[in-house]
């Protein structure tokens, strides 16, 4: 069936640093990918989205590739802020109206 | 953006009383909901996607006596605890698909603290 894996966090970082948040994703045919981000005691929010092979969503500084070779959408930001710090969602869609399939969620915290 | 409320944001009750969480689509109307369960440090589990109008489907092993989904406007789908155990204890959140301006996108709700003593 449709899964994905994101990395185990947390992550913790310092501000300015550079970030990678790993997903990789198995499914039939070619599913829409996602990154969803939730701050504290906010709902989840779409970051970015690709939906097909080798579109590049990008969003706020971050961005993320869509790499059928390698089944990945690996979410990366050059310089990351306070303010990024939250809970970030993989996720993946097979086709429209379904609900999305979420990974398991990556805590980022950033210090100053 | 669009906007999906839940309420409430967080309830306690005693073992073996029902809770009821509604989710609404506060700009937009779906006729597609989605009731997610979010257990500490997991991913959101789809529990069952809410047709306005129709019975909800529901997910392998979630049980649809126990879950009551009733999708009864276009903004508005509630979720049922009934009889609830201290194992029903979870964050419950809610989306809904707009289709609004061609956009097909899913919108989620703050989620609901269910905390059963």
């Amino acid at each position: 069936g449709n899964s994905v894996t994101q990395m185990e966090g947390p992550v913790t970082l310092s501000e300015e640093a550079f970030l990678t948040i790993n997903c990789t994703y198995t499914a039939t045919g070619y599913p829409s990918l996602f990154w969803y981000v939730q701050y504290p005691g906010e709902g989840l929010q779409l970051l970015l989205k690709a939906t097909k092979a080798d579109d590049k969503g990008s969003n706020k500084g971050f961005e993320a590739t869509y790499r059928k070779e390698t089944t990945s959408f690996h979410l990366e930001k050059g310089s990351v802020q306070v303010s990024d710090s939250a809970v970030y969602f993989c996720a993946l869609k097979y086709q429209a109206g379904t609900a999305l399939i979420f990974g398991k969620g990556t805590t980022l915290s950033v210090s100053s | 953006g669009a906007v999906v409320s839940q309420h409430p944001s967080w309830v306690i009750c005693k073992s073996g009383t029902s809770v009821k969480i509604e989710c609404r689509s506060l700009d937009f109307q779906a006729t597609t909901m989605f009731w997610y369960r979010q257990f500490p440090k997991q991913s959101l589990m789809l529990m069952a996607t809410s047709n306005e109008g129709s019975k909800a489907t529901y997910e392998q092993g979630v049980e649809k006596d126990k879950f009551l989904i009733n999708h009864a406007s276009l903004t508005l789908s509630t979720l049922t605890v009934t009889s609830a155990h201290p194992e029903d204890s979870s964050f419950y959140i809610c989306s809904a698909i707009s289709q609004a301006g061609g956009i097909n996108e899913q919108f989620f709700g703050p989620g609901t603290r269910l905390t059963v003593l």
